[in-house]
């Protein structure tokens, strides 16, 4: 079945820092890949949706290109603030959604 | 933005309770769905619907039931409830199913003593 791997559970940088989180997924078919924010206390919420091949959707300065060669779907910012400290899911859509375990991101000072 | 109301926002209830957790949303979703969030699982899918009366089999349903009566309400049934379904429970809606955005509610957490 369908399934998707994030292989950092926990990731710290300093702010300024570029951020890459990984994603990986399986499924027979071609599915539509997101990744959700997750704040402290708070629902996850979407961050961006790919849907093409090496489209590269961009939302909050966070970007991610879908390669279905490598099934990866990486999250990318170039400078980390502080804000961006969340647990950020990864998630496969072919009829539902599935989600990765999660990674934590910890921007620090 | 879409919204989903979760009830209750706490729970606590001992081994073999009944629990029933709520779920509405005012949006006219089609798809309903019910997750649990624990560390090291992230979210994972225990029922959802496409609509009023129709429920659908996610990935760890054992010991859940789900019931949609209307296409506001879902509903989150635990008969015989156990610790291991102490847990961070979030409902969320979506337009369609493939594609389409979720829209969660800001969860209810549960304790089973």
């Amino acid at each position: 079945g369908d399934s998707v791997t994030q292989t950092e559970g926990l990731v710290t940088l300093t702010e300024g820092l570029p951020v890459m989180l990984n994603c990986t997924y399986q499924s027979t078919y071609s599915p539509f890949l997101f990744w959700y924010v997750q704040h402290l206390n708070e629902a996850p919420k979407l961050l961006l949706k790919s849907f093409t091949d090496n489209k590269r959707p961009e939302h909050q300065g966070f970007h991610a290109t879908l390669h279905k060669s490598s099934s990866s779907f990486h999250l990318q910012k170039s400078s980390a603030q502080l804000s961006d400290s969340a647990l950020y899911y990864c998630a496969s859509n072919y009829n539902v959604l599935y989600f990765g375990s999660g990674t934590k991101l910890t921007v620090e000072p | 933005e879409a919204a989903v109301t979760q009830s209750p926002r706490n729970k606590v209830t001992v081994t073999g309770g009944n629990v029933t957790l709520s779920c509405r949303q005012t949006n006219s979703h089609n798809y309903m769905y019910w997750y649990r969030q624990d560390t090291g699982h992230g979210l994972r899918l225990i029922h959802y619907s496409y609509g009023a009366g129709n429920l659908q089999i996610g990935d760890v349903p054992d010991g859940y039931k789900a019931t949609r009566t209307t296409q506001e309400d879902f509903f989150l049934l635990l008969e015989l409830a156990s610790p291991s379904q102490t847990s961070l429970y979030f409902c969320a809606s979506s337009v369609g199913g493939s594609a389409e955005t979720l829209y969660f509610g800001s969860g209810t957490r549960l304790t089973v003593l």
